[in-house]
């Protein structure tokens, strides 16, 4: 069965300094994995995906993403954070077998950066 | 280009009634999906379609019905409203199924039943 956990529901973070948001998987063959950004009162939006090849994999907003098979996790970075990137961020897994309405979706972990 | 289009944004019902929670695409993407976000526990797919005609279920239908007439549009409806049904509501759609593609999202639909 596939799952994903954000061990975190809350981060905090001062404005300029490195953030993290984590996310681990599992999921029965190769994974698609995902993260979006949910502003207040907005949908989700698309902030990056890893495909293949380069463990590192860079997005939208100078955000990144490393994706570690070993230890099944595909956190969420920015090496310096803004005051803007306050919002709820979800990791997504699927088996890349499978279609997208099998995509599972984290609990969300809301990121709070002080000024 | 709008993108995912929902509406309404906001709606209170009280138990019993029914209502319809419309979406519609302006991308030509096949797959469309219904999702509800509920506090801390991520979203969790209703309906999912992936053409014109062609619906299936996802994780959480019951007390929900979907039709698809036409690409654009996947309207999720409610029959006899339930307080367990208050959620925010997603519609999403996407290029392809397969691959690596992601989904757009729409604003989202806050509904409250009480």
């Amino acid at each position: 069965a596939q799952s994903v956990a954000q061990p975190e529901d809350q981060v905090n973070v001062a404005e300029g300094n490195p953030l993290t948001v984590k996310c681990t998987y599992s999921v029965s063959g190769n994974p698609y994995l995902f993260w979006y950004v949910q502003y207040p009162n907005r949908g989700l939006q698309f902030l990056l995906k890893y495909i293949t090849g380069d463990n590192l994999v860079k997005g939208s907003y100078g955000f990144e993403a490393e994706f570690n098979k070993s230890q099944t996790s595909f956190h969420l970075k920015k090496p310096s954070a803004l005051v803007s990137d306050s919002a709820l961020y979800f990791c997504a897994v699927r088996d890349r077998n499978t279609g997208g309405f099998k995509t599972i979706f984290g609990a969300g972990t809301r990121l709070f950066v002080k000024a | 280009n709008a993108g995912v289009t929902q509406t309404p944004k906001f709606r209170i019902l009280k138990i019993g009634q029914s209502m319809t929670l419309q979406c519609t695409q302006d991308m030509n993407h096949n797959y469309m999906y219904w999702y509800r976000q509920d506090p801390g526990m991520g979203l969790k797919l209703i309906y999912y379609s992936v053409g014109a005609g062609i619906t299936d279920k996802g994780e959480v239908p019951n007390g929900y019905n979907v039709s698809r007439s036409t690409t654009e549009d996947f309207p999720l409806r409610l029959e006899l409203a339930a307080p367990s049904q208050t959620s925010v509501y997603f519609c999403a759609s996407s290029y392809s199924d397969r691959g690596i593609t992601e989904a757009f999202f729409g604003q989202g639909t806050r509904l409250t039943v009480v």
